[in-house]
């Protein structure tokens, strides 16, 4: 099994911060990986997979993969309270999730 | 589409009773995941399927759960006897290609065993 460790959180910042997500993973053959979101009370939803070194963005959202260190994260630019919601990783090839990390971001 | 369904939304159910949970996966996805979240555990993976036949199921946690895809379009997972401790939510998942993890999430089925 390929594994990712999350840190469960929970994560508060306030509204305008920086949010930063972190997933480490131990293998170190893995090539892609994934990160949804879910909102209290509802399902997972993919938001972004990176699969190569470096970053990735998406409008407030960029994904960073960092393949010698074995982890890739997740930076929430200008926090919002919507984005307030568990961020799961997972990498390809392995249908399993991290922990989670809730964040909370206060108006 | 109407993406991936799952019935019954909530059950209740007394210790000791069969609960069956259904699915319905996107037409076209040959992957069929089954997953259980609990604040404890997170969110875990059970069984999934490819093609209807059983690949990994590895996570089914004990003889009481069984899971079954007679066709591309239906699916089951099934507890019985259930305990207390299957109190869970029970996520059903689809896509297209296994390994690319782009999963499409049912809404979940909210298992409450008294």
């Amino acid at each position: 099994q390929k594994e990712v460790e999350q840190n469960s959180g929970p994560l508060s910042v306030p509204e305008g911060a920086i949010a930063s997500l972190n997933c480490t993973y131990s293998d170190r053959g893995s090539q892609s990986f994934f990160w949804y979101r879910q909102y209290s009370g509802k399902s997972p939803e993919l938001i972004m997979f990176i699969y190569s070194n470096g970053d990735k963005e998406d409008g407030r959202f960029t994904a960073q993969l960092n393949k010698a260190s074995q982890y890739v994260s997740l930076l929430i630019r200008d926090s919002q309270p919507s984005d307030s919601a568990t961020y799961l990783c997972a990498v390809k090839g392995d249908m399993r999730f991290g922990a989670g990390t809730r964040l909370t971001v206060k108006p | 589409d109407a993406g991936v369904i799952q019935s019954p939304r909530h059950e209740v159910t007394e210790m000791g009773q069969e609960v069956t949970l259904r699915c319905k996966p996107i037409s076209g996805h040959d992957y069929l995941f089954w997953y259980r979240q609990t604040m404890m555990r997170g969110l875990e993976l059970l069984i999934y399927f490819n093609n209807n036949v059983p690949i990994d199921d590895s996570g089914m946690p004990e003889d009481r759960f069984s899971a079954k895809m007679p066709n591309a379009s239906f699916s089951t997972l099934k507890i019985q006897p259930s305990e207390p401790r299957d109190s869970a939510v029970y996520f059903c998942a689809s896509s297209q290609r296994g390994g690319a993890n782009v999963l499409t999430f049912g809404a979940g089925s909210r298992l409450t065993v008294l």
